[in-house]
């Protein structure tokens, strides 16, 4: 079956520290993963990656993939109480059932 | 460029009920996906409709039915309802899910079952 499994499940830190959040998948098919941000009811869209190795950076965001270990990274520098929000990870396949399998989502809490 | 627009914002439904929520998605955008949004289960994908076809199903009852209309707004309905039905129901757009993986999403329906 196919899964994606996000860690941690929260964290709490203070402004100005750097943070790292995991997404590791077992797929079939995969075609790309995605970053997105939910900060109180629509998840809003961050990164797309398809390449390992390649970093997609914007601003202090910044995400790069694996695909040979199968996970993918979320780095946040500098954090802000604005990047306080729910960072959710999913997988897209290609081919067949075309849908995008979440992870249950990393809720960030940045405190002042 | 307007979002995507999910109606109704929240809504309080009992037992038994059948409950119907409907979403219009960006203008130019042909695919609409459901998901179900819960605690304990994360996002979960329901179904998506592309040029009034249904796509793909995710794994959920025959309770959970959708359909999309000409101009790509999109219905889903839930009959029967149960207490475990209580969740936000997330609507995304997109121009061809074909092409690229990105979705846009409205702020969703909160649905409550009593």
């Amino acid at each position: 079956e196919d899964k994606v499994v996000q860690s941690p499940l929260s964290l709490v830190v203070h402004e100005g520290d750097t943070v790292t959040l995991n997404c590791s998948y077992e797929v079939t098919n995969f075609r790309s993963l995605l970053w997105y941000k939910q900060e109180k009811k629509a998840p809003t869209f961050l990164f797309m990656l398809t390449s390992s190795g390649i970093e997609k950076k914007s601003g202090r965001l910044s995400s790069i993939l694996d695909k040979k270990e199968l996970f993918s990274i979320l780095n946040i520098t500098a954090t802000q109480t604005g990047d306080s929000a729910v960072y959710l990870c999913a997988v897209d396949f290609q081919g067949g059932s075309e849908k995008l399998v979440f992870g249950k989502g990393t809720k960030l809490t940045v405190n002042p | 460029k307007a979002g995507v627009t999910q109606t109704p914002r929240y809504l309080i439904k009992t037992r038994g009920q059948q409950v119907t929520l409907s979403c219009s998605p960006i203008s130019g955008h042909r695919s609409v996906s459901w998901y179900q949004q819960t605690p304990g289960q994360g996002l979960q994908f329901l179904f998506e409709y592309f040029s009034e076809t249904q796509r793909n199903k995710g794994n959920f009852p025959g309770r959970f039915s959708g359909r999309q209309f000409s101009n790509s707004r999109s219905e889903m309905n839930v009959s029967t309802l149960e207490l475990g039905d209580s969740a936000l129901y997330l609507c995304a757009s997109s121009w061809d899910r074909g092409l690229t993986g990105e979705l846009f999403f409205g702020e969703g329906s909160r649905l409550t079952v009593l």
